[in-house]
């Protein structure tokens, strides 16, 4: 069974930078290209990348660019997404999805919830 | 970047009856072979679901009763009979270029 299993939630300050995690099992870490999805105010998705796992490849939205840091470690098949100089624009839900062959997001993790605060 | 224009925002359809969402992109997303959009279904407090691709091709597991259609910039999501349990926001999104987009979604009540 396929799963991405996302890192809990955060509380962070205005200013810091923090990285959230996804963990994938149940198929190729490799084999599959990841997506990463901002969803603010429970309601528009924006994408903000995504990684190939397989060479480290990466591809940004022009907008989250200077914003967010994609990696991955292939040895425990887990992606990572660091998003810097945090503001309270960037508090929103963020989910990790698998670009299936038809390169639609077929699947999900269950989403990290990311909230900037003093 | 594509824009994709939902419409309904919102629609409340009786149980039993059809659910019909429109998606229309600012520029084709298709080709000869393919359409490259891509319908989703999100509950409270879970993620996105994906329910088709390609347009019209049903994700596995999902039910018959969903369908979707068309190709170009005009596309369609319909549920027919709707059940209670597809109470739930649906967006569309397309795959066509860098970055993808999606639809600002479509908030589904049952009757």
């Amino acid at each position: 069974e396929v799963q991405l299993q996302q890192s809990g939630p955060e509380l962070v300050k205005p200013g810091a930078s923090m990285k959230i995690s996804c963990k994938a099992s149940g198929y190729s870490f490799t084999g599959y290209t990841m997506n990463w999805v901002k969803q603010s105010h429970g309601k528009n998705l924006e994408w903000i990348g995504l990684i190939n796992p397989y060479n480290g490849g990466t591809s940004y939205n022009q907008k989250f660019k200077g914003k967010a840091t994609l990696t991955v470690d292939k040895s425990s098949s887990t992606a990572y997404m660091e998003l810097l100089s945090l503001t309270s624009e960037d508090s929103a839900v963020y989910y990790c999805a698998r670009r299936g062959y038809e390169r639609a997001m077929d699947y999900w993790g269950q989403g990290t919830s990311v909230t900037v605060s003093s | 970047d594509i824009v994709l224009t939902q419409s309904p925002a919102s629609l409340a359809v009786s149980l039993g009856q059809r659910a019909t969402i429109s998606c229309r992109a600012s520029q084709s997303v298709s080709t000869s072979s393919y359409s490259y959009m891509h319908w989703y279904q999100q509950k409270p407090g879970q993620p996105p679901k994906l329910l088709i691709k390609y347009a019209s091709n049903l994700e596995s597991g999902v039910p018959a009763r969903f369908s979707g259609s068309g190709s170009g910039t005009d596309f369609t999501l319909n549920i027919h009979p709707v059940e209670e349990e597809d109470t739930a926001t649906y967006y569309c999104q397309h795959s066509w270029e860098i970055p993808p987009t999606f639809g600002s979604g479509t908030k589904l009540e049952i009757k």
